[in-house]
């Protein structure tokens, strides 16, 4: 069975600094590997992805991540947090090859206090 | 482009009431999913679709029926809310290829007392 764990509930940040919202995952086999942003009272918003190639993935709004294998971790960065990136953030994986369901993880929320 | 689209964006039902999500894309998708929000669940596949006339059970799909008649429509139905039931409820579409991200709709608050 395929897994993501989110291990950090919340994640407190002051703008302008870096930012990273941890992400690691579990599957028998090659992943693809997806992040998503909430805001309040809206439905998810992909941000990147990563599925072959460069593990440094570059998304939308400044944001990046880093796929390693070895630590089977996906963790998203921003070089400088903006009060308006608060929101819920989703890690996503699925196994490469044909229909395979996609895995959500719990969520983490980010807070950038001005 | 509406992109995903559900309606309604509230509703508040008695136990044993049933009712109807409905979810339009006009992006032509293949593939179609609805999910629940809890908090501290995250999101949780109930049932999805990947193509016209075809549907298939996710993680939790007791207590919910789908269909997918059309391509760009795909149906939540509950036949007898129950107050487990109560969440918030997302539609997604994405294309026929696998490594596509999906596209989500607004969402659904639904309340059952």
């Amino acid at each position: 069975a395929q897994s993501v764990a989110q291990p950090e509930d919340q994640v407190n940040v002051a703008e302008g600094n870096p930012l990273t919202v941890k992400c690691t995952y579990s599957v028998s086999g090659n992943p693809y590997l997806f992040w998503y942003v909430q805001y309040p009272n809206r439905g998810l918003q992909f941000l990147l992805k990563y599925i072959t190639g460069d593990n440094l993935v570059k998304g939308s709004y400044g944001f990046e991540a880093e796929f390693n294998k070895s630590q089977t971790s996906f963790h998203l960065k921003k070089p400088s947090a903006l009060v308006s990136d608060s929101a819920l953030y989703f890690c996503a994986v699925r196994v490469q090859g044909g229909y395979q369901k996609v895995t959500f993880g719990t969520g983490t929320k980010l807070q950038v206090i001005p | 482009n509406a992109g995903v689209t559900q309606t309604p964006k509230f509703r508040v039902l008695k136990t044993g009431q049933s009712m109807t999500l409905l979810c339009a894309q006009d992006m032509n998708h293949e593939y179609m999913y609805w999910y629940r929000q809890d908090p501290g669940m995250g999101l949780r596949l109930i049932h999805y679709s990947v193509g016209e006339g075809t549907t298939a059970k996710g993680e939790v799909p007791d207590g919910y029926n789908v269909s997918r008649l059309k391509k760009q429509n795909f149906l939540l139905g509950l036949e007898s809310a129950a107050p487990s039931q109560t969440s918030v409820y997302f539609c997604a579409s994405s294309d026929r290829s696998g490594n596509d991200e999906q596209y989500f709709g607004p969402g659904t608050r639904l309340t059952v007392t």
